[in-house]
Order: structure tokens, then sequence, then C-alpha cells
């Protein structure tokens, strides 16, 4: 199993431009999350999804949208591109809170650099 | 509101040293905590959790935790710290959302661990 992948794993991209980041996981687990790590702030969740085609909104979600089209995949996109997006970026998946096997498993992570 | 307090944001430990670092939460109900690893340019490894019984909780790598529900801590820490162990230590409590089952990590904003020969 290869767990969560991300996609790619490092991209410059100039203010305004667009991208999006793709994560993927093997586990077929319902839930996702994606974090951003900045120095010193830990990691905060940006978006989050509970189950395909179901997405909701983390603790700083603003400038981002994501998509989970597939049970195994979740989207993170950037529309128009800000310096203040600079970041580490994280995927993770997991099963439910009831679940003994509930950790969040996480993926190598997207080093984003806007110019 | 929720939140996870790391005070420290380096330790410097001398390897065969013992280890603990500090997490402080603030979580209104029964708290879901955990302790992840990250290494240099790596992603989050679980190191151990700790949900309901027995508060001294055994994980990886030799590492222990303690659930003090007075003291709203669950400080992390290792007998004898090897050089491998250097790396960047997280605390994290999981709060349910409102569907099914789900939940989010608060994170505290970690503690960087230095090992020295």
């Amino acid at each position: 199993n290869a767990g969560v992948t991300q996609t790619p794993k490092f991209r410059v991209l100039k203010t305004g431009q667009s991208m999006t980041l793709l994560c993927a996981q093997d586990m077929n687990h319902e839930y996702m999350y994606w974090y951003r790590q900045d120095p010193g702030m830990g990691l905060r969740l940006i978006h989050y999804s509970v189950g395909e085609g179901t997405t909701a909104k983390g603790e700083v979600p603003d400038g981002y949208n994501v998509s989970r089209l597939k049970k195994q995949n979740f989207l993170l996109g950037l529309e128009s591109a800000a310096p203040s997006q600079t970041s580490v970026y994280f995927c993770a998946s997991s099963y439910g809170l009831t679940s003994e096997y509930n950790e969040q498993f996480f993926g190598p992570g997207t080093r984003l650099t806007v110019l | 509101a929720q939140s996870v307090t790391q005070p420290d944001i380096h330790i410097t430990v001398s390897e065969g040293a013992s280890l603990e670092l500090r997490c402080n939460y603030s979580y209104g109900a029964t708290p879901y905590l955990f302790w992840y690893v990250q290494s240099p340019g790596q992603g989050l490894q679980l190191l151990l959790k700790y949900f309901s019984g027995d508060t001294l909780v055994q994980g990886i790598k030799g590492f222990e935790a303690e659930f003090k529900r007075s003291q709203s801590s669950f400080n992390l820490r290792k007998p004898s710290v090897h050089w491998s162990d250097a790396a960047e230590y997280f605390c994290a409590v999981a709060i349910p959302t409102r569907m099914d089952s789900s939940y989010k990590l608060i994170f505290g904003s970690g503690t960087r661990l230095l090992v020295r020969p």
C-alpha cells in the first residue's frame, strides 16, 4: 500500500496563478483533510471531507477550494495564488473517531512558494 | 475555544538523557489526544494516542505519555533519547465534527528536539 500520496512535491507560482494539489489514499478511508504548516504555527486545517461528494471548511479556508469526486482523491485548489499562501501543505486521511484505527495518516507534503 | 499549547519551542538534550515534552490542551469534553513526530522534510507519523482508560499510554520508539485531566496535560516522555529522535514533535487534540464520526485535529505549534552527541 502506498498510503497517502501527494502531487506535486514542490511548486513555485507567481501571484495570481492557479493550481491544484492532488491527494490520493489507498486505505479506503472515508475522511480526508488538507492542512497547511507554517513556521511556529503547527498545522492548521484548511478543508476536510467526510465522504465522496462532501466537503467542509476548517480553520483557514479562505482562498482555497476543494473537491472530493472520488473516495480516494481529495483535491485542493488555489484559484488566484497570493504570497500568504506560501506554505507546506499536508493531506491526511482517516477512519472515524469511533474506530480503533482512528489516527490520521499523513502524506509527505507539498512545498508551495508564491512569488 | 479549543487549543493546544506546547510551551517549549526548542529543547536540547544529550544522547542517553531522559526527555519530557510538555503539552497542555483546552477542551470542554473528554479529550482524545495524539502525539505526532515529524522528521525533516517528512510527513507526520503517529507516536501514540489517548482515548480512554489507562492514563499512561505507550507508543512506538520507546515513547510514552501521561494524561492528567486535573492539569489538562498530555506530556510526552522517553527515558533515554537516541540521536535519531531529533525531530519536531506535535501534540494534537481531536475535536468531533457534527458529521458522522469524523473529527478534526487541533495541533500545537510544535517542539523541536535537538540531541547532543
